[in-house]
């Protein structure tokens, strides 16, 4: 079973629509991560939370609102999706800096969201 | 505030054929440097990273990096590709003491018989 799990995988809404993209993981990581993807602009950080009471706006937040519900799940909202929106969303996971100040990411497998 | 500048959009190559992905990099502060690879409809996997020590890091599949701080490089190579590197490579830069990567915006490379 693959340890950062995302739901949906594909998801096809209209603009306006509420969304909510679930990640859950069981790799007891502390921190967790939500990015886009859109072609030629690689990946972009929207959220990121340290621990559950612990979540902090990255570089392209507007738009988005997450809840950290426990330790392994993060989800990601669109209150009023829109076309631009249109992406493949990323969640990631990692453990506190390790010694020597290193933690890797570990990724989902995406989910394809297209706002109509 | 670090950026990542990844030159090449699309690199087509023959199989058996050597390969270099270019990746620079800004920072004012010492940083950390990875390449990820992310297959078709797959999510993304570290290939290799560097972190101290050697400039030649060794990384998954072959493939290794060298950082060159004077030129602020980090560049992906691969002395022959077979057709399952087919993928398109992002790489990355942290700052030390944090934990938000900084992507650049890929190469996709195509490797064909």
């Amino acid at each position: 079973d693959a340890d950062v799990t995302q739901t949906p995988r594909n998801r096809i809404t209209k603009t306006g629509k509420r969304i909510m993209l679930e990640c859950s993981q069981t790799k007891g990581h502390d921190r967790m991560y939500w990015y886009r993807q859109d072609p030629g602009l690689g990946l972009r950080l929207i959220y990121y939370s340290f621990d559950v009471k612990d979540i902090n706006k990255g570089e392209i937040s507007d738009g988005y609102s997450v809840s950290r519900q426990a330790q392994a799940k993060f989800s990601l909202s669109l209150e009023s999706a829109i076309p631009n929106q249109t992406a493949l969303y990323f969640c990631a996971t990692s453990d506190p800096l390790e010694r020597g100040g290193y933690s890797e990411q570990f990724f989902g497998p995406g989910t394809r969201l297209t706002v109509l | 505030a670090q950026s990542v500048t990844q030159l090449d959009s699309q690199v087509p190559v023959f199989e058996e054929a050597p390969v270099e992905l270019r990746c620079n990099y800004s920072s004012s502060v010492s940083v950390y440097l990875f390449w990820y690879v992310q297959y078709p409809n797959q999510g993304l996997q570290l290939l290799l990273k560097y972190l101290s020590g050697s400039t030649l890091v060794k990384g998954i599949n072959g493939f290794e990096a060298e950082f060159n701080k004077s030129q602020t490089s980090f560049h992906l190579r691969k002395p022959s590709v077979h057709i399952s590197d087919t993928a398109e490579y992002f790489c990355a830069v942290r700052s030390t003491g944090f934990q938000k990567l900084v992507f650049g915006t890929g190469t996709r490379l195509l490797v064909s018989p």
